[in-house]
C-alpha cells in the first residue's frame, strides 16, 4: 500500500524549481506531504483532500489529482533550507492512517 | 507545548533482551502509530491505534507488540529483538477521523541497535 515517489533524488542550485511526484494504486481520501531533515523527525508541510485542490505554503505548493490518485509537490525558487527528504503520505479512508512513500532526497546547492 | 515524546532516544541492546520504547502525547489525540525508517525504504508502519484498546497491524508488524491502555501512551514492545530490527523508530499521533487539517505529529525518534 506504499505509494510510489519520484524522483528518488534531485540536486538543485538555489533559485531552481523542482517537482516531486507521488502515485498510489488505491483510491485516496487525502495526501499529506512532510519534509525531514537529516536525523530529525518528519515535519508537516500540507494536506490535500480529494477534490483536486491545490494548496500553497510560501514557495511550496502541491496538487492532487484524485482520478489518477497522484499528487505533486512543487518547489519554486528553491532555497538552501529546502534541502531534506520529502515524503508523501496517503490516506485511503479519512482515518488519517498514513502510508508513506520511500522519499525524495532534495539537495539545494549554492 | 504540543508534543510527542519518545524514550529512549538511543538504545543499544543484545539479541533476545526484551525492550520497550515509550511514546506519549499531550494533545488528547485518538490516533497513534509507530513507524520504522530504514535507508531507501522510507517510513513503514508497524502498528497503529485508532483509540484506547483499539490497535491494528501495519505493514511490518512481525516481532513487535503494542498496547493502548491510556489515550496518551502507546508503547512499542520488542519481546525478543533481533539484529534486523536495528532501525530508526518514530511514534506519531493525530486527531480523529476526518478532521480537515489532520496533521500527524512525530516524536524525535529512537535509534535502536540490536547486536
Amino acid at each position: 500500500q506504499q505509494p510510489v515517489q519520484s524522483p528518488q533524488a534531485v540536486i538543485l542550485r538555489e533559485g531552481e524549481d523542482a517537482v516531486i511526484n507521488c502515485s498510489s494504486s488505491k483510491a485516496l481520501y487525502s495526501v499529506h506531504w512532510y519534509r525531514q531533515k537529516h536525523g530529525e523527525a518528519p515535519v508537516f508541510l500540507m494536506i490535500l483532500l480529494k477534490g483536486g485542490e491545490q494548496k500553497g505554503h510560501e514557495k511550496i505548493s502541491a496538487s492532487f489529482n484524485e482520478k489518477k490518485q497522484q499528487s505533486s509537490l512543487y518547489l519554486t525558487a528553491s532555497q538552501l533550507s529546502y534541502s531534506g527528504t520529502y515524503f508523501c503520505g496517503t490516506d485511503q479512508t479519512g482515518a488519517n492512517n498514513l502510508f508513506f512513500g520511500t522519499g525524495t532526497r532534495l539537495t539545494v546547492i549554492p | 507545548e504540543a508534543q510527542v515524546t519518545q524514550n529512549p532516544r538511543y538504545l543499544i541492546t543484545v539479541t533476545g533482551k526484551k525492550l520497550t520504547v515509550t511514546c506519549s502525547q499531550n494533545m488528547n489525540h485518538e490516533y497513534m502509530s509507530w513507524y520504522r525508517q530504514d535507508p531507501g525504504l522510507g517510513l513503514r508502519q508497524i502498528y497503529y491505534s485508532m483509540n484506547v484498546e483499539v490497535t491494528d497491524k501495519g505493514d511490518v508488524p512481525e516481532g513487535y507488540k503494542v498496547s493502548r491502555k491510556e489515550k496518551r501512551n502507546f508503547p512499542l514492545i520488542l519481546e525478543s529483538p533481533s539484529p534486523n530490527q536495528t532501525s530508526l523508530y518514530f511514534c506519531a499521533s493525530s486527531s480523529g477521523y476526518r478532521i480537515t487539517k489532520n496533521i500527524q505529529y512525530f516524536g524525535a525518534g529512537t535509534r535502536l541497535s540490536v547486536l
